[in-house]
């Protein structure tokens, strides 16, 4: 079975500063998506952005970028020229590169932007 | 706004009652997921549903139950409802054949059962 990892339960950053939130997963599979969403206090979850496993090149949407290492497993989010509306609950998701297939989330990254 | 629709936006029950949840997926997308989110969970998959039919199951109890109807919309009905049924309940949907496979997400349902 698929699992996903976010270690690190807790993260701050100062308004305007850069921060990365970590995630690692563990599949057999060779075909699969990874996903960043956020659910900030409203508790919608918004899919931020999306990385495709057969992709080398790793996705970047405005401010938001991730750092895909295939072999090491490991898919973090960078968030450049963080802004206060950035604080929220970001959840790493694995998705089985099938059709239909469900999503496996992380623990969850609990964001802080500081003024 | 991801056009993913969920009614009732919040939901205060007692134990032992039944409640129905219903979702409508975006325009196009036939393939509908219902997801729980509570503290001591995690974000867990409970049922997806394509075209009518029933595709996978996940983490959901016997009491829990769902279907999709013709027009795509889907209800989660819950039942004998108990205190650790307190949760975020989330609908969400996607396009199936030819991806892209992500998904996305209704406002959820908060479930809050007394």
């Amino acid at each position: 079975a698929q699992t996903v990892t976010q270690s690190q339960p807790e993260m701050s950053v100062q308004e305007a500063e850069t921060v990365t939130l970590s995630c690692t997963y563990d599949t057999s599979e060779s075909d699969y998506y990874l996903f960043w969403y956020k659910q900030p206090p409203s508790r919608q979850m918004i899919l931020v952005i999306r990385q495709e496993a057969y992709k080398q090149q790793n996705a970047t949407e405005n401010r938001f970028s991730v750092n895909f290492q295939k072999a090491a497993k490991s898919f973090s989010l960078k968030i450049s020229d963080s802004q206060l509306g950035d604080a929220a609950m970001y959840f790493c998701a694995y998705l089985r590169g099938t059709s239909g297939s469900r999503l496996t989330f992380g623990e969850g990254t609990q964001l802080t932007v500081n003024p | 706004d991801s056009g993913v629709t969920q009614t009732p936006k919040h939901l205060i029950t007692a134990t032992g009652q039944r409640v129905t949840l219903r979702c409508s997926p975006r325009s196009g997308d036939l393939s509908v997921y219902w997801y729980q989110q509570s503290l001591d969970q995690g974000l867990q998959f409970l049922i997806q549903y394509y075209n009518g039919e029933e595709r996978a199951k996940g983490n959901i109890l016997e009491r829990f139950s769902a279907q999709q109807f013709p027009d795509l919309h889907s209800e989660l009905n819950l039942s004998s409802l108990e205190l650790g049924d307190s949760a975020l309940y989330f609908c969400a949907s996607s396009v199936v054949a030819g991806g892209p496979y992500e998904q996305y997400f209704g406002p959820g349902t908060r479930l809050t059962v007394t």
